[in-house]
């Protein structure tokens, strides 16, 4: 059965620094990787999508994938208050599947 | 990104009564859709995958008359959570893939069972 790992948290980080969000998942079959940002009753957003090794930027956000070690992160630059949430780290083995969920990590931004 | 519209958004209901939630993806036709379902300080857990003009595809432990899916056409599913008990109260979202296959989720519904 496919897994996908996240520390639950709470990630503390002051408003302005780096925040680094980690994911690995367990089957090496997997052909897309995702991360959602989910607020408190809310469901989630889709941030970033990544498909291949390396890094791809969007604004503030960064994700990382390694498909060597199963690795996956996200990093968002400037932190903002807004950005606290619960980050969810997903993935597909392509197809017509729906996605493997992380439990997420909930990320607390400090004014 | 694409939209993925659920409605309705919240629903009380009595122990033992049929609630029937629905999915529209907007701007876009979805052969695919997906439900699935969180507890509080849950991860979303895949409950089935609703196929336009076919049977649902249910993952294991989710039973498949208690959950009924239709997917009548490519821009509207519909999941009815038959004689609903206090366990099955729960955030249910449902999802569907837009044309670069990324995944877009609805609002979300809250089902509260008394």
């Amino acid at each position: 059965q496919k897994e996908v790992e996240q520390n639950s948290g709470p990630l503390s980080v002051p408003e302005g620094a780096i925040a680094s969000l980690n994911c690995t998942y367990s089957d090496r079959g997997s052909q897309s990787f995702f991360w959602y940002r989910q607020y408190s009753g809310k469901s989630p957003e889709l941030i970033m999508s990544i498909y291949s090794n390396g890094d791809k930027e969007d604004g503030r956000f960064t994700a990382q994938l390694n498909k060597a070690s199963q690795y996956v992160s996200l990093l968002i630059r400037d932190s903002q208050p807004s950005d606290s949430a619960t980050y969810l780290c997903a993935e597909s083995g392509g197809g017509a599947d729906g996605l493997t969920f992380g439990k997420g990590t909930h990320l607390i931004i400090q004014p | 990104g694409a939209v993925v519209s659920q409605h309705p958004s919240w629903v009380i209901c009595k122990s033992g009564t049929s609630v029937k939630i629905e999915c529209r993806s907007l701007d876009f036709q979805a052969t695919t859709m997906f439900w699935y379902r969180q507890f509080p300080k849950q991860s979303l857990m895949l409950m089935a995958t609703s196929n336009e003009g076919s049977k649902a595809t249910y993952e294991q432990g989710v039973e498949k008359d208690k959950f009924l899916i239709n997917h009548a056409s490519l821009t509207l599913s519909t999941l009815t959570v038959t004689s609903a008990h206090p366990e099955d109260s729960s955030f249910y979202i449902c999802s569907a893939r837009d044309r670069q296959r990324e995944l877009f989720f609805g609002e979300g519904s809250r089902l509260t069972v008394l």
